[in-house]
């Protein structure tokens, strides 16, 4: 089956550390994206990558970094700048060519605390 | 910039139909998307709508599109307990982020079902 596969679904996180959270898909989509959720917030994106070796800053970047290696991966590493990580974080995929449709798919997320 | 609005929170009974609505001001809309966001788990696309059309409908799930006043409205017919969730709106627009392939959403609508 396609889809997206994040990992771990929970991650616990000292102070002063880097985490690294993983993302595959096998979608064969060119685009991938992160997200950060917290209550009523709804998705506020943090990266984004249309294409391998390139991504771009979403509304909130500060204190995380990605890469994109490998069209099928786009891991973020949440690091110790970011001060108030603890939140539920969601990767999607999709394709962009052409101006059709072209939805979002979702991995199942992974849940960031703090310890 | 670009936004979509929803009301946050909406309460109906088992066997009701519900009606969630949503409006967004990115007049170069393409598609228009629902998706459905259990606790704990990503966002799964439920249906979309072309902006030219005015209405479809997918077995229990009627999605209505008035372009001219940029309002979009998703009905569950019959609704269950297995239906209360989180529904995001979300619109894909010439004018969407940084690339006409993203999109932006709302802040989710949280229904709860009424046994």
């Amino acid at each position: 089956d396609g889809g997206i596969t994040q990992s771990p679904k929970y991650l616990f996180r000292k102070e002063g550390q880097n985490v690294t959270l993983s993302c595959e898909q096998n979608l064969n989509h060119d685009a991938m994206y992160w997200y950060r959720q917290d209550p009523g917030q709804g998705l506020r994106l943090i990266y984004y990558s249309q294409i391998v070796n390139d991504f771009q800053k979403g509304d909130i970047a500060e204190g995380y970094s990605v890469s994109r290696e490998k069209k099928e991966s786009f891991p973020l590493t949440v690091t110790s700048a970011q001060k108030n990580p603890t939140a539920f974080y969601l990767c999607a995929s999709s394709a962009i060519q052409g101006a059709g449709n072209q939805p979002q798919h979702f991995g199942d997320g992974t849940r960031l605390s703090i310890l | 910039g670009e936004d979509v609005e929803q009301s946050l929170f909406l309460s109906v009974r088992e066997g009701d139909s519900s009606v969630i609505n949503c409006t967004y001001t990115d007049s170069s809309s393409t598609y228009l998307y629902w998706y459905k966001q259990e606790p704990g788990a990503g966002l799964q696309l439920l249906t979309y709508i072309f902006s030219n059309m005015d209405m479809k409908q997918d077995q229990r799930l009627t999605v209505l599109l008035n372009k001219k006043d940029k309002h979009l409205s998703l009905r569950i017919a019959d609704t269950q307990t297995g239906d209360s969730a989180i529904y995001f709106c979300a619109e894909k627009g010439a004018n969407s982020g940084a690339g006409s392939y993203q999109l932006t959403f709302g802040k989710g609508t949280k229904l709860s079902v009424i046994p």
